[in-house]
């Protein structure tokens, strides 16, 4: 069956500091992949999305990259954290329904 | 973009009540979900639902594409139930998926 791994689940880095977020898929090939943010209390807004290696579409243009290195790899990154890119950082990838992992909580202080 | 409406934003329910959650889309969707999110943050798909009835346990959804709402059934309400009800679909060649800003529901004993 389908797993999906995301990690760290709770993230607390300084504003300024680099940031890397990994997701990865087991049990299938070339998945779509979606990197969503949660913001406190809101709702979910899609960050980005890729459908292959190298081939990333962003949604929101902001301090924030992905990129998609292997077929069931995704990463979301930042060279500089704003106090902004606080929030909960959920990978997902689809089947056609979506799934989920379980999220990175990400505060930036 | 498709915008999607949830309603109501918040419910309070005594234990064994029965509710309904709803969700408008502003243009056609073919992928439409509802997801439930627990207290620890987890998104668990709960239909995948692009038209027609589902039922599972003392849940049950109900897509009607073509007047573009999803309604949401939650019968016999636990407290295991509370959470916040997500509900998203989209369109288009890679199916990305817009979210509502989800019904809070919280079930006392």
């Amino acid at each position: 069956s389908q797993t999906i791994h995301q990690w760290p689940a709770t993230l607390v880095q300084p504003v300024g500091s680099p940031l890397s977020l990994e997701c990865t898929v087991e049990g299938t090939s070339n998945p779509n992949l979606y990197w969503y943010r949660q913001a406190a209390g809101r709702g979910l807004q899609l960050l980005f999305y890729s459908v292959g290696i190298g081939q990333i579409s962003s949604e929101v243009p902001q301090n924030l990259s992905a990129s998609r290195p292997q077929d069931r790899q995704f990463i979301l990154s930042s060279k500089k954290l704003l106090l902004s890119d606080s929030g909960f950082y959920l990978c997902a990838w689809r089947d056609p329904a979506l799934h989920f992992g379980n999220g990175t909580r990400l505060t930036v202080t | 973009g498709i915008q999607v409406e949830q309603s109501p934003p918040d419910l309070i329910l005594q234990e064994g009540a029965n509710s309904t959650l709803r969700c408008n889309f502003s243009d056609s969707v073919n992928n439409l979900q509802w997801f439930h999110q627990n207290p620890w943050g987890q998104l668990i798909n709960l239909f995948y639902i692009p038209s027609g009835t589902k039922q599972n346990g003392r849940l049950s959804a109900t897509t009607v594409a073509t007047e573009r709402y999803s309604l949401l059934y939650i019968s016999s309400s636990q407290t295991t139930d509370s959470g916040v009800y997500f509900c998203g679909g989209g369109s288009g060649g890679y199916q990305k998926v817009t979210f509502g800003t989800g019904t809070k529901l919280q079930v006392i004993p």
